[in-house]
């Protein structure tokens, strides 16, 4: 069983435009949620994260939009670069398992200058 | 600061052979966790080392087995290796399992 479903599978966008990723996950006992960027060869790298207490968090270009009502978690880069080219993963963390982190299957993000 | 590092970084190994993964964690970290990342997939937890003690375990079988050190490395064990383990395996570190959690670039294993 997939906790946490995650979309688009790949994703082209322009230069300078907005890249949109979707989370969505099953079980509400998670209390954290991570966003994870990996480029290849490399392992995943923390990007920004967010607690179901908290609607919108914003770093920089990217900003996680959460809907706890809906399970719902989002991923927005703003005036998208090259450079951001990379597999992106969202994660959920159990409530009562801290240990155990659920990740979403990935979306591969390419910028095209 | 170092950060986490895996040896080998490549490994083939044929099916039922039992391999050995190194860890070794980010300075302070005294936590850590493994993971096995399928070919396009996300990573999956295996489990996790806090001061020694394995503290959560996903969905793997009893070959899939670890160790952790008193310098807080650890070793990923996994023996009657199948085709299907080919995977990349990921150890991350953190301080006290608390966040964020810090990568190392992996472990490629091929099982022929």
């Amino acid at each position: 069983q997939q906790q946490v479903k995650q979309s688009p599978q790949s994703l082209i966008v322009q230069k300078g435009g907005i890249s949109i990723i979707n989370c969505a996950y099953e079980n509400t006992a998670f209390d954290y949620f991570p966003w994870y960027q990996q480029f290849p060869g490399k392992g995943p790298a923390l990007l920004i994260a967010i607690r179901p207490d908290v609607s919108e968090k914003k770093e920089g270009r990217f900003t996680i939009s959460f809907n706890k009502s809906a399970k719902q978690f989002s991923l927005h880069i703003m005036d998208s670069q090259p450079g951001d080219s990379a597999t992106y993963f969202c994660a959920a963390r159990g409530l009562y398992n801290f240990n155990k982190f659920y990740f979403g299957s990935g979306t591969k993000l390419n910028v095209k200058p | 600061e170092t950060g986490v590092t895996q040896s080998p970084t490549h490994l083939i190994k044929t099916r039922g052979q039992q391999v050995t993964l190194r860890c070794s964690s980010q300075s302070g970290h005294n936590t850590v966790s493994w993971y096995q990342q399928a070919l396009g997939q996300g990573p999956q937890f295996i489990f996790q080392y806090y001061r020694e003690e394995e503290n959560g375990r996903g969905n793997f079988p009893p070959r899939f087995s670890g160790l952790q050190f008193p310098n807080y490395s650890s070793e990923l064990n996994v023996n009657a290796l199948e085709l299907d383990d080919s995977a990349l395996y990921l150890c991350a570190s953190s301080r006290d399992g608390n966040q964020p959690q810090h990568f190392g670039d992996g472990t490629r294993l091929s099982i022929l």
